[in-house]
C-alpha cells in the first residue's frame, strides 16, 4: 500500500523560506520511472501543479514559480522535501505530494495535504 | 505554456442523469491528459489517465476519451457519491498543469 505524508510549518511569516517534507512509503524512489510532486491549493480554488523529482533526479518546475522553489530527495529515507523561497500571504494554501508511478502519465495516491498559512 | 480550459465550471445535476465535462488544451497534448476526482476537504484522487485508461478501482460508470486539444470526462449515471470537483491535467509537456476544475452539484 502506497502512502504519503507532507510535514511541515503550519504557520510562515511573509518573506521566510518553507520547507515541506513528503515521507512515503510502498514505493521507492530508487525505482526506474518513479517519481514525487507537489501540486498546492489555496482555499476554495482550483490545484496548481508545482514540481516533480524523478527517480534518475530529473527535476521539472511549474514557470511561474521556478525561481523560488527548490526540490530534492532523500532516497534511502523515502522522503522528498520542496522549498519555497520568499512567501507571501498569496502562497497561503494547502499543499500536496503525490506518487507519479512509473509509465502510468497521472499522479496517484496524494498525501493528504498540509495548509500552511503565511502571515505576520 | 500549456493552458487547459474546463466546461462547464458549474454544473448541476441530478442522481441517475448523464453528465459530460470538457476538457480543452490551448495546444494539442495527444493523449497526456488525467482526470482527478476531489471531495470537499480532502485529496484529489486519480480517476483517468492516458485520456481514456480508467484506474483501478474506479467504477465503470466513469470514462474519458478525446485526444489533441479536446477531452471529455462521461459520468454515465451520476450517483451521490459522485457529486464533487473535478479536474484535468495535462502531462504532455515539460510541466504539468491543471484546468481550473468543475465543480459538480446535486439539483
Amino acid at each position: 500500500q502506497i502512502t504519503l505524508k507532507e510535514s511541515g510549518p503550519t504557520v510562515v511569516k511573509p518573506t521566510q523560506t518553507l520547507t515541506l517534507t513528503c515521507t512515503f512509503s510502498g514505493f521507492s524512489l530508487f525505482t526506474n520511472g518513479v517519481g514525487v510532486g507537489w501540486i498546492r491549493q489555496p482555499p476554495g480554488e482550483a490545484l496548481e501543479w508545482l514540481a516533480l523529482i524523478y527517480w534518475d533526479d530529473d527535476k521539472r518546475y511549474s514557470p511561474s514559480l521556478k525561481s523560488r522553489l527548490t526540490i530534492t530527495k532523500d532516497t534511502p529515507r523515502n522522503r522528498v522535501i520542496l522549498t519555497m523561497t520568499n512567501m507571501d500571504p498569496v502562497d497561503t494554501a494547502t499543499y500536496y505530494c503525490a506518487h507519479r508511478p512509473a509509465g502510468n502519465p497521472g499522479f496517484g495516491p496524494w498525501g493528504q495535504g498540509t495548509l500552511v498559512t503565511v502571515s505576520s | 505554456d500549456i493552458q487547459l480550459t474546463q466546461s462547464p465550471s458549474f454544473l448541476s445535476a441530478s442522481v441517475g442523469d448523464r453528465v459530460t465535462i470538457t476538457c480543452r488544451a490551448s495546444q494539442g497534448i495527444s493523449s497526456s491528459l488525467a482526470w482527478y476526482q476531489q471531495k470537499p476537504g480532502k485529496a484529489p484522487e486519480l480517476l483517468i489517465s492516458d485520456a481514456s485508461t480508467l484506474q483501478s478501482g474506479v467504477p465503470s460508470r466513469f470514462s474519458g476519451s478525446g485526444s489533441g486539444t479536446e477531452f471529455t470526462l462521461t459520468i454515465s449515471s451520476l450517483q451521490p457519491e459522485d457529486f464533487a470537483t473535478y479536474y484535468c491535467q495535462q502531462l504532455n509537456s515539460y510541466f504539468y498543469t491543471f484546468g481550473q476544475g468543475t465543480k459538480l452539484e446535486i439539483k
